[in-house]
């Protein structure tokens, strides 16, 4: 069976510092990936996208970055992070034949 | 772009209410889907509608599609506390391989007994 894994489970970090946030996927190849972003009591705004290695598409101009260096592999950076930038990070993941996403547990960045 | 709204944004039952919560998008979709996320979880997926007019049920929980394709509705019968969360709608405008979604505002559901 597929799972996903993202970690950390949650993050606080000062403003103007790195980010790195990762996510696994297993049990699927190929899969279409996900990167949201959900604010405090939000919705879900779709941040990156990537249909296989190398291949990212972004939704929303921003100081996030996302690179797929392997095919179940989905990462999020930032060189310099904003008090904006703090919120609920959910990665998921989407097989090509069916159009439903599956979320991994999420990463609750606080910056400070 | 393409905007869903859901109504209404949060709704307190007593436990064995009914509750429904509505999704209006501002352009046709493909398909839609319905999520729960429990508080401080992650979005789960309940459903997904394609053709117009579809009604799906789930036990207690009832789904359905617009004829136009562009409204959907989730109604729950006899809330149990196990129905707390929020649930979402997400619209999606392809077909293709790479779905991407427009998640709904959510409508928080909370259950006292």
């Amino acid at each position: 069976s597929q799972t996903i894994h993202q970690w950390p489970a949650t993050l606080v970090q000062p403003v103007g510092s790195p980010l790195s946030l990762e996510c696994t996927v297993e049990g699927t190849s190929n899969p279409n990936l996900y990167w949201y972003r959900q604010a405090a009591g939000r919705g879900l705004q779709l941040l990156f996208y990537s249909v296989g290695i190398g291949q990212i598409s972004s939704e929303v101009p921003q100081n996030l970055s996302a690179s797929r260096p392997q095919d179940r592999q989905f990462i999020l950076s930032s060189k310099k992070l904003l008090l904006s930038d703090s919120g609920f990070y959910l990665c998921a993941w989407q097989t090509g034949d069916q159009s439903e996403q599956y979320f991994g547990p999420g990463t609750r960045l606080t910056v400070t | 772009g393409q905007q869903v709204m859901q109504i209404p944004q949060y709704q307190h039952v007593q436990e064995g209410e009914d509750f429904t919560t509505y999704c209006n998008s501002s352009t046709t979709l493909s398909n839609i889907q319905w999520y729960k996320q429990r508080p401080g979880g992650h979005p789960v997926f309940l459903i997904q509608l394609v053709k117009s007019g579809e009604v799906k049920k789930q036990k207690r929980l009832t789904f359905q599609f617009g004829e136009a394709k562009k409204n959907s509705s989730l109604h729950i019968t006899a809330t149990q506390t196990t129905d707390v969360g929020t649930y979402f709608c997400a619209g999606s405008l392809d077909t293709g391989t790479a779905s991407k979604l427009t998640f709904g505002t959510g409508t928080r559901l909370q259950v006292t007994l």
